[in-house]
């Protein structure tokens, strides 16, 4: 069975990093691209960032790009997400999601609160 | 960027009656256009991609329709597992972007 699990939110101050993790099993996760959605408390979902199956190719959405880089290690099934110099605005619950080919976002991880607050 | 508006934003209704839900697109987008529904603290799950293709396992009183810059997803008799908030997103042009989203509630 598909699955992928986020980890590393938290709280954090204003300016500070993180670093999240998705860790996938159940399907061969070095074919497939992958993505990061965030959403803010009782907001709607939001496009973070993507990487092309192997890593060579990603893309941001501007109110990220420069501050948090997004990458993955095929040999240990996993995605990550640098966040750096967060601001209050970056409060959200960041979901990992998987594409399929022509079908995009078909499966997401739970989910991983990250709070930016002093 | 292109913006997506979906109305109504809450959509009052009773189990088996019919749900129609509205996607706008400021640009067309072609069929590149996906539906989820997501449960509140659950993630979302896809519905509809290609704007009429249901995704595996979700069941056939799902549909959705449309092309360019308006589409449609219907349910056509609404069970209780259906009330949930509703998101389309357009996937045919950079940055993918997301519906503000739909709230089926029960009447």
């Amino acid at each position: 069975e598909v699955q992928l699990v986020e980890s590393g939110g938290g709280l954090v101050q204003p300016g500070g990093s993180l670093r999240l993790s998705c860790a996938a099993s159940g399907f061969t996760f070095s074919s497939y691209w992958m993505h990061w959605v965030r959403q803010a408390p009782g907001k709607g979902l939001v496009w973070v960032s993507r990487i092309n199956s192997d890593g060579s190719s990603t893309s941001y959405a501007d109110s990220v790009k420069g501050r948090f880089t997004i990458s993955r290690d095929n040999a240990k099934n996993t995605l990550y997400l640098q966040m750096n110099s967060l601001r209050a605005e970056d409060t959200a619950v960041y979901y990992c999601a998987r594409d399929s080919p022509g079908v995009p976002r078909d499966w997401w991880g739970q989910g991983t609160l990250v709070t930016v607050s002093s | 960027e292109i913006v997506l508006t979906q109305s109504p934003g809450t959509l009052s209704l009773s189990p088996g009656e019919r749900a129609t839900l509205s996607c706008r697109a400021s640009q067309s987008v072609s069929s590149y256009l996906a539906w989820y529904q997501q449960k509140p603290g659950q993630a979302p799950r896809l519905l509809i991609y290609g704007a009429s293709s249901r995704a595996t396992g979700i069941p056939d009183r799902f549909s959705g329709s449309g092309s360019g810059t308006d589409f449609t997803l219907t349910i056509s008799r609404l069970e209780s597992e259906d009330f949930a908030v509703y998101y389309c997103q357009q996937y045919g042009s950079s940055p993918v972007t997301f519906g503000g989203g739909t709230k089926v509630e029960i009447k």
